[in-house]
């Protein structure tokens, strides 16, 4: 089974710097999501990756996943308060006509002022 | 509408109980998910319904009984559960097969005493 590793697994930073984090996968990543979660809360879609080498970018958040396919990072620019949650990587699998989405270890993200 | 629904959004039950979620989006999908999320976990996958068929069940306990009943709507039927169970339950859609990305409800926090 595949099996994804989040480093690091919780992070502080200043409001205004920028941080990375980072998706390690077990196995060949065929279609790579983040999403992320406010404590307690349903799941927001930030990124989908899916080809060797492609990056993503939307307003000050970046995804890259590696040529191998293996790894992936996501990219904050400028951290606001606002990003602070739980952001999570998710493989996702094909069996016949369903998809399956195993995800990552979380990283927990504190912004402060 | 790019929104899934979740009701309750909080239950409390006992282990003799029999209770219900229900889960509803009309976004057009053709497949729908369960996950289970304990405690500081990532979100575990349940069940996944493709086409109102069951296409992936992760050996989840018979206490726990998914049903489709349309397109729009999955339901999860909870029966005789274990003060274990006890964690938030979150729904997903997503157009089926190599799709795009899940849309995730709010879930529902249960509480099993």
């Amino acid at each position: 089974s595949q099996e994804l590793e989040q480093s690091p697994q919780s992070l502080i930073v200043q409001e205004g710097k920028n941080l990375t984090i980072n998706c390690t996968s077990s196995k060949t990543l065929y279609g790579l999501y983040w999403y992320k979660q406010k404590y307690g809360e349903g799941l927001i879609f930030l990124m989908m990756l899916q080809k060797g080498g492609e990056e993503k970018s939307h307003e000050k958040i970046t995804a890259k996943l590696d040529e191998k396919k293996q790894q992936s990072s996501l990219h904050i620019t400028a951290s606001q308060p606002s990003h602070a949650g739980i952001y999570l990587c998710g493989a996702r699998s094909i069996t016949g006509t369903a998809s399956k989405l195993t995800f990552g270890t979380g990283t927990r993200l504190q912004v402060t002022l | 509408d790019t929104e899934v629904t979740q009701t309750p959004k909080h239950l409390v039950m006992g282990m003799t109980n029999k209770k219900s979620l229900k889960c509803e989006q009309h976004m057009g999908h053709r497949a729908m998910y369960w996950y289970k999320q304990k405690a500081k976990k990532p979100p575990e996958l349940m069940f996944v319904y493709s086409y109102e068929k069951l296409s992936i069940n992760e050996s989840v306990p018979s206490r726990f009984s998914p049903e489709c009943p349309n397109s729009s709507l999955l339901n999860l039927h909870l029966h005789a559960l274990q003060p274990e169970d006890s964690a938030l339950y979150l729904c997903a859609s997503s157009r089926p097969g190599q799709g795009g990305e899940q849309f995730f409800g709010p879930g529902t926090r249960l509480t099993v005493l």
